[in-house]
């Protein structure tokens, strides 16, 4: 067990539809990253936290995807209009100072009809 | 850039074989970590080790080994008697100070 909890674990949702997902590292996580992994691939970075600072977005975080981590503590990640293409594993991974290993959460696996 | 390169997408062993999975990396960084992590069908993923680049010394685990060459750009993954608790994906990966990038994947499943 990592410590770090993610909520909901599955959510199926109507195409167009938002949603938001919850992820609550351990207290020595200062940094806090969310990861997006699709079947038979492996998972890919989306955006990283250092406390309640975002400081990297990928790419692949579109217009449509926002995360905040407002007191440096848990983190949201929201996905507003969803399309099919985010049916996805979106996975959480906290990191404390050292900034050595990365400890993942059980992620939420999100299916768009 | 960074890239992961996992060539076997699906290894098939039976139970107390050898294993070895592949990893091969790109990166213009010096400073640099290496890292293998694995998923079991519960889906949730599972650190195992991390290595920097200065450190080219090889580790053993009880029966998990990694050998680290920095000439071929290769950080592999033995697993030795292998057993049916071993079947996951396994993922190398690689990392700066920050973000993590991944291979594909190598689908390891051991046989009884």
């Amino acid at each position: 067990d990592t410590g770090v909890s993610q909520d909901p674990r599955h959510k199926i949702t109507k195409r167009g539809q938002n949603v938001t997902f919850r992820c609550d590292p351990i207290s020595e996580h200062n940094r806090l990253y969310w990861y997006r992994q699709t079947l038979g691939q492996g998972p890919e970075f989306l955006t990283y936290f250092q406390n309640e600072a975002q400081l990297e977005k990928s790419r692949l975080l579109s217009d449509r995807f926002s995360a905040e981590r407002p007191k440096g503590s848990f983190s949201t990640l929201e996905i507003q209009r969803t399309e099919q293409g985010d049916s996805a594993m979106y996975l959480c991974a906290g990191q404390d100072s050292s900034y050595n290993e990365q400890f993942f959460g059980p992620g939420t696996r999100l299916t768009v009809l | 850039a960074q890239k992961v390169t996992q060539a076997q997408t699906e290894i098939s062993v039976v139970e107390k074989e050898d294993v070895t999975l592949d990893c091969v990396y790109e990166t213009r960084d010096t400073t640099y970590y290496l890292f293998w992590y694995k998923q079991p069908p519960s889906g949730e993923l599972v650190f195992l080790i991390r290595r920097n680049s200065f450190d080219e010394q090889n580790e053993i685990s009880g029966r998990y080994s990694w050998n680290f060459q920095k000439s071929t750009s290769s950080f592999n993954f033995t697993i030795t008697a292998s057993q049916v608790v071993d079947s996951a994906v396994y993922f190398c990966a690689l990392s700066g100070y920050s973000t993590l990038t991944f291979g594909k994947g190598t689908m390891l499943l051991v046989s009884p």
